[in-house]
């Protein structure tokens, strides 16, 4: 059964820092990993999608790696803002109807 | 383009009452999905269709139905509701296709609910 993990599950930085937010799943078996943004009271905003296949993506400031062979992936997120502040959630998909497997997310806060 | 659209925003039922949770997508995507969301977790599928009049179970269906009448609604109905079925629920679509499977999915503003 797949299983994914995010740590930590909190984070406080002030602003500036460059930073790295942590995924680990358990079955490499995917088709794809997500990253999501999640403001309070809000739905998920979906960041990055790693297509099995790739290695990473980038978006602006924000960076995502995958190594499958590993079960790992990572989201870099450069010089880092207040309005970064949210929960990011990273979820994988492993079978062929886009159902996703999500970790418990990892809440970003950005202190000017 | 209004996305995916959930109502209500918040609910308070009682227990043993019933109600039907909405949602609706305006991008004609064939994949929709029903997650429930409980505090410092992560999501947990619920129910999700492939298209119209196809349906089937996620993770966590116990005590929830669903229909999907046409592509552009995917109703969550809760039949007796239990302190346990306090949660956030998100409902999402994906434009997945044969052969493209590597499609984001795209969520509502989700609905909060409460069962006293």
């Amino acid at each position: 059964k797949q299983e994914v993990t995010q740590i930590p599950a909190a984070l406080s930085v002030p602003e500036g820092e460059n930073l790295v937010l942590n995924c680990s799943f358990t079955d490499s078996a995917i088709y794809n990993l997500q990253w999501f943004r999640q403001d309070p009271g809000k739905g998920l905003t979906s960041l990055l999608l790693i297509q099995s296949s790739q290695r990473e993506q980038t978006s602006g400031r924000l960076n995502a790696s995958l190594d499958k062979s590993s079960g790992r992936s990572t989201l870099y997120i450069a010089a880092s803002q207040p309005g970064d502040s949210a929960t990011y959630l990273c979820a994988v998909s492993s079978g062929n109807t886009g159902k996703l497997i999500f970790g418990q997310g990892t809440t970003l806060q950005v202190k000017p | 383009n209004a996305g995916v659209t959930q109502t209500p925003k918040f609910r308070i039922l009682k227990i043993g009452q019933s109600m039907t949770l909405q949602c609706t997508q305006d991008m004609n995507h064939n994949y929709m999905y029903w997650y429930r969301q409980d505090p410092g977790m992560g999501l947990k599928l619920i129910y999700y269709s492939v298209g119209a009049g196809i349906t089937d179970k996620g993770e966590v269906p116990n005590g929830y139905n669903v229909s999907r009448s046409t592509t552009e609604d995917f109703p969550l109905r809760l039949e007796l509701a239990a302190p346990s079925q306090t949660s956030v629920y998100f409902c999402a679509s994906s434009d997945l296709k044969q052969g493209q499977l590597n499609q984001p999915q795209h969520f509502g503003d989700g609905t909060r609910l409460s069962i006293l």
